[in-house]
């Protein structure tokens, strides 16, 4: 168990709608990452933040947008769905800027 | 931009081989990390090295960082049923003109090993 909390664990939604991912982070870490993989795909970055604000961007579409909050969870929001946005989409979470990230469970999203 | 090369794709092993994967890239990295994924989980740390030339052991796994900071390898011996899984490479690149550090992760390793 990694300490890092994802809800929900399986979604099935329809292109065109949203859908919002949540994730706990470890206790005590101030950073949060999002990634998303997809079949033959590695992990692709999406966004980070820290302590409540965004200190990085990755690949992340303009459909999307996350937040964390003052209590340091995370939301991952996803709109206009596409059945290209099926994915396996992982949060994680570390205490320092090392690299040692701590990943959830993941949530598994299929659009369609 | 950077990429990380990972090889081989996958492999098929008899338990009880050895095993040995790397990670390529045209840029220099301040910390490679080792992550193992298996199914239906999120990936967890296996190992993680901090300085060229570095190598590191844990268990049956060992990896070293690369003395030029572009490549690194992980190592399994006498490999069991439970090490089937998904191995990713990670190269972090400290970002010392701003705030953001950089972790970029390889395409990963499948492994299959058979009893």
């Amino acid at each position: 168990d990694s300490g890092v909390t994802q809800t929900p664990k399986h979604l099935i939604t329809a292109t065109g709608q949203r859908v919002t991912l949540r994730c706990s982070p470890r206790s005590g870490d101030l950073s949060v990452y999002w990634y998303q993989q997809s079949l033959d795909q590695g992990l692709q970055f999406l966004i980070q933040y820290y302590n409540g604000e965004e200190r990085a961007k990755g690949n992340i579409l303009e459909r999307f947008s996350a937040q964390q909050f003052p209590d340091l969870h995370s939301e991952l929001n996803l709109s206009s769905l596409e059945l290209g946005d099926s994915a396996l989409y992982f949060c994680a979470s570390s205490a320092g800027s090392l690299g040692e990230l701590f990943f959830g469970e993941g949530s598994r999203l299929t659009v369609l | 931009g950077q990429q990380l090369n990972q090889s081989p794709q996958s492999m098929f092993i008899q338990e009880g081989e050895d095993v040995s994967m790397n990670c390529t890239s045209s840029s220099i990295f301040n910390t490679w990390l080792w992550y193992k994924q298996d199914p239906g989980e999120g990936p967890v740390l296996l190992i993680a090295l901090y300085k060229a030339g570095e190598l590191t052991s844990n268990g049956r796994l060992t990896a070293q960082f690369g003395i030029t900071r572009k490549d690194s390898f992980l190592n399994i011996s006498a490999s069991i049923p439970s090490d089937v899984g998904i191995y990713f490479c990670a190269g972090l690149v400290l970002n010392y003109g701003g705030a953001t550090n950089k972790l970029i992760f390889g395409t990963g390793t499948l492994l299959a090993v058979q009893p």
